[in-house]
């Protein structure tokens, strides 16, 4: 069955220095994947989208590369914030135009 | 513009009880779709609405069921309530049903606790 696994511990990351996230994906190739952020007691937020023909994309400090090769997404976060501090999730289509999340990474950007 | 809304935030039932959960979408916006999240499966797809009517529908149990109005706004139900339907229940609208496409904007959700 299809899985989504990102870091279930949490990331300590000292401010100014990058963090980088982790998703991986095994049992199928998502079109696309998209990561969100997602503060105590909020909804998510959007962040990227980035498509199976593209390596990377950036936003400001933010930056996703793809590599559908290792079936791997990595997320980072650079010059890191406090304010960076919260669970960052990563989702993927599925075939039957569904989407899956996975569990989600806790970031902790210490000052 | 204003965001999504849900209401009620918070909600504690007992078991056996059916529940009732509002959305209102982004003004403008007629996707709807409803997730459950809880600290053991994460976030997971519920369904989701377009123009009144169920495009997709993850795997759950007949016990959940939902409906969009023609303003998109749109309710969910869950009947006969056990305790591990205690999640927090988010809903996301975006302009067009395609899934992760599209940006979905999510709603603060509801804080459900069955007893």
């Amino acid at each position: 069955s299809q899985k989504i696994e990102q870091n279930s511990e949490a990331l300590n990351i000292q401010e100014g220095k990058t963090a980088t996230l982790t998703c991986n994906y095994t049992n199928y190739s998502p079109a696309y994947l998209q990561w969100y952020r997602q503060d105590p007691g909020r909804g998510p937020v959007f962040l990227l989208l980035i498509r199976e023909n593209e390596k990377e994309k950036r936003k400001e400090r933010l930056k996703v590369t793809f590599d559908t090769t290792l079936k791997q997404s990595l997320f980072h976060i650079t010059a890191s914030q406090p304010a960076d501090s919260a669970t960052y999730l990563c989702a993927l289509d599925h075939r039957d135009d569904k989407i899956i999340f996975g569990k989600g990474t806790r970031l902790h950007i210490l000052p | 513009k204003a965001g999504v809304t849900q209401t009620p935030r918070y909600l504690i039932k007992t078991r056996g009880q059916q529940v009732t959960l509002s959305c209102s979408p982004i003004s403008g916006h007629r996707s709807v779709s409803w997730y459950q999240q809880t600290p053991g499966q994460g976030l997971q797809f519920l369904f989701e609405y377009f123009s009144e009517t169920q495009r997709n529908k993850g795997n759950f149990p007949g016990r959940f069921s939902g409906r969009q109005f023609s303003n998109s706004r749109s309710e969910m139900n869950v009947s006969t309530l056990e305790l591990g339907d205690s999640a927090l229940y988010l809903c996301a609208s975006s302009l067009i049903p395609s899934l992760g496409t599209d940006t979905q904007y999510f709603g603060p959700g509801t804080r459900l606790t069955v007893l």
